[in-house]
């Protein structure tokens, strides 16, 4: 697509129950970064793909989160037993790597609240 | 230590004055970095990237880059209201094979009419 699409844009859930994040990343970008962002606060990198795997999950908080991306493009989070501390915004971006590294994309982000 | 650091401001300019966000970063070994403009409620926006030392300008924006000192800055003319934002440093630490960007906190700028 023409941009990072992410989906839904805002989600509010109860406490300890599921949820999962979607991220389409640009046509073609090969790697595909997820982060977060709390009220007033910088970004939390989360997790990195590059085509099917991820290379760095050093970012994820707890065994509660993980995230698959399959075909090489679109990407699940999921967050089991949400915890209102999970509340923010999660943020996906995707990066054509070639020999050089141009910075990358970000989608709009989805918005939960752990209610 | 952080390792990106900015001043989080609120760093105030006057309208058509120079505005000047600085950024310090702690990995000597960085190679690329970027500066991303986050209106409220929006997500990161690119806006300048900067590989070597010196500077690189693109329109009313203009990023320096000095390695020795571990330092980038983002400068811009003639400012306006609608630059008014939070400005984000961002820096590779991740090396080849694992680009991946560390983010400051942001400086929130405000121009004032």
């Amino acid at each position: 697509g023409a941009g990072v699409s992410q989906s839904p844009s805002n989600k509010v859930t109860e406490k300890g129950k599921d949820v999962e994040l979607r991220c389409d990343p640009i046509s073609g970008h090969t790697a595909l970064y997820w982060y977060r962002q709390s009220l007033g606060q910088g970004l939390e990198f989360l997790i990195y793909f590059q085509g099917n795997s991820a290379p760095d999950k050093s970012g994820l908080p707890s065994d509660r989160f993980s995230a698959e991306r399959t075909g090489g493009s679109v990407s699940t989070l999921t967050i089991q037993r949400t915890q209102q501390e999970d509340s923010a915004v999660y943020l996906c971006a995707s990066s054509l790597l070639l020999q050089d590294f141009y910075g990358y994309t970000f989608g709009s982000g989805t918005r939960l609240t752990v209610v | 230590q952080k390792e990106v650091e900015q001043n989080s401001g609120p760093l105030s300019v006057p309208e058509g004055a120079i505005a000047s966000l600085n950024c310090t970063y702690s990995d000597r070994g960085s190679q690329s970095f970027f500066w991303y403009r986050q209106y409220s409620g929006k997500s990161p926006e690119l806006i300048m990237s900067i590989y070597s030392n010196g500077d690189k300008e693109d329109g009313r924006f203009t990023a320096q880059l000095n390695k020795a000192s571990q330092y980038v800055s983002l400068l811009i003319r003639d400012s306006q209201p609608s630059d008014s934002a939070t400005y984000l440093c961002a820096v590779n630490m991740g090396g080849f094979g694992n680009e991946k960007l560390t983010f400051g906190t942001g400086t929130r700028l405000t121009i004032i009419p």
